[in-house]
C-alpha cells in the first residue's frame, strides 16, 4: 500500500523555523495537504494544495513542493505551534484517495 | 457556521455491536462527502471510507472494507459508523470530517471526535 514518510520529530526554539518533510512517490502528480492536531483535540487543515493557507491560519505557516517530496514550514515558531502534523495525499491508483502521513512531533523547546 | 458534533464516548465489550454518529450543520449536509478517521491510541490518522449523504454512495479504505459500516440520513444531516461485532483492536478515536467542495481529496472540517473503548 502507499506510504507518506514524515520524520517522527522535530524540535525548534521559539522565533526559529521549522520544516517538515513528507515523502512520497506519488507527490509529483497529486496535491499535498497538511493537518495540525493539537493534544486531545481533532486535527485542523493547515495547507492545502501543496502551499494554500485556508482563512484564519497564521501565514507563518507555509508549504512546499518539490519532486516527491513536500515541506510545511512554519516560519517564526510559537509556543502554540506545539503539536503532531500529518501530511495527507492520494496513491495514484485512485484506491486510497486519503492516504495519511506517519506524522511529525513538532517540539517548541 | 461549520460544525459537526460527534456522538459520545462509548465503553462496550468484545462482540458487541455500536453505532456512533456525527451531526452537521451549517451548510447543506447533502452536497458534501462526509468521511471517518480512526486513530488508535497514541498513533497516526487513518481513512476508513466516506459517504455522500445525498445519495448515500459510500467508498471505503480496503483496510476497512467488509469491518464497518458506513451510512447516512439526510432528513437529520448524520452519518453513521457501525460495527456489528466489536473487537479489542477497534478501541480508537474516530472521527468525522467533511470533504472539501472541490475534485481535491482533503479534509476542511472535522469533529470532535468519539473514543471508543472495547474491553472485557
Amino acid at each position: 500500500s502507499y506510504e507518506l514518510t514524515q520524520p517522527p520529530s522535530v524540535s525548534v526554539s521559539p522565533g526559529q523555523t521549522a520544516r517538515i518533510t513528507c515523502s512520497g512517490d506519488a507527490l509529483p502528480k497529486q496535491y499535498a495537504y497538511w493537518y495540525q492536531q493539537k493534544p486531545g483535540q481533532a486535527p485542523v487543515l493547515v495547507i492545502y494544495k501543496d502551499s494554500e493557507r485556508p482563512s484564519g491560519i497564521p501565514e507563518r505557516f507555509s508549504g512546499s513542493s518539490s519532486g516527491t517530496t513536500v515541506t510545511l514550514t512554519i516560519s517564526g515558531v510559537q509556543a502554540e505551534d506545539e503539536a503532531d502534523y500529518y501530511c495527507q495525499s492520494a496513491d495514484s491508483s485512485g484506491t486510497s484517495p486519503y492516504v495519511f502521513g506517519t506524522g511529525t512531533k513538532v517540539t517548541v523547546l | 457556521e461549520v460544525q459537526l458534533v460527534q456522538s459520545g464516548a462509548e465503553v462496550k465489550k468484545p462482540g458487541e455491536s455500536l453505532k456512533i454518529s456525527c451531526k452537521g450543520s451549517g451548510y447543506s449536509f447533502t452536497s458534501y462527502w462526509i468521511g471517518w478517521v480512526r486513530q488508535m491510541p497514541g498513533k497516526g490518522l487513518e481513512w476508513m471510507g466516506i459517504i455522500y449523504p445525498g445519495d448515500s454512495d459510500t467508498r471505503y479504505s480496503p483496510s476497512f472494507q467488509g469491518q464497518v459500516t458506513i451510512s447516512a440520513d439526510k432528513s437529520i444531516s448524520t452519518a453513521y459508523l457501525q460495527w456489528s461485532s466489536l473487537k479489542a483492536s477497534d478501541t480508537a478515536m474516530y472521527y468525522c470530517a467533511r470533504h472539501a467542495v472541490t475534485t481535491f481529496n482533503y479534509f476542511d472540517y472535522w469533529g470532535q471526535g468519539t473514543l471508543v473503548t472495547v474491553s472485557s
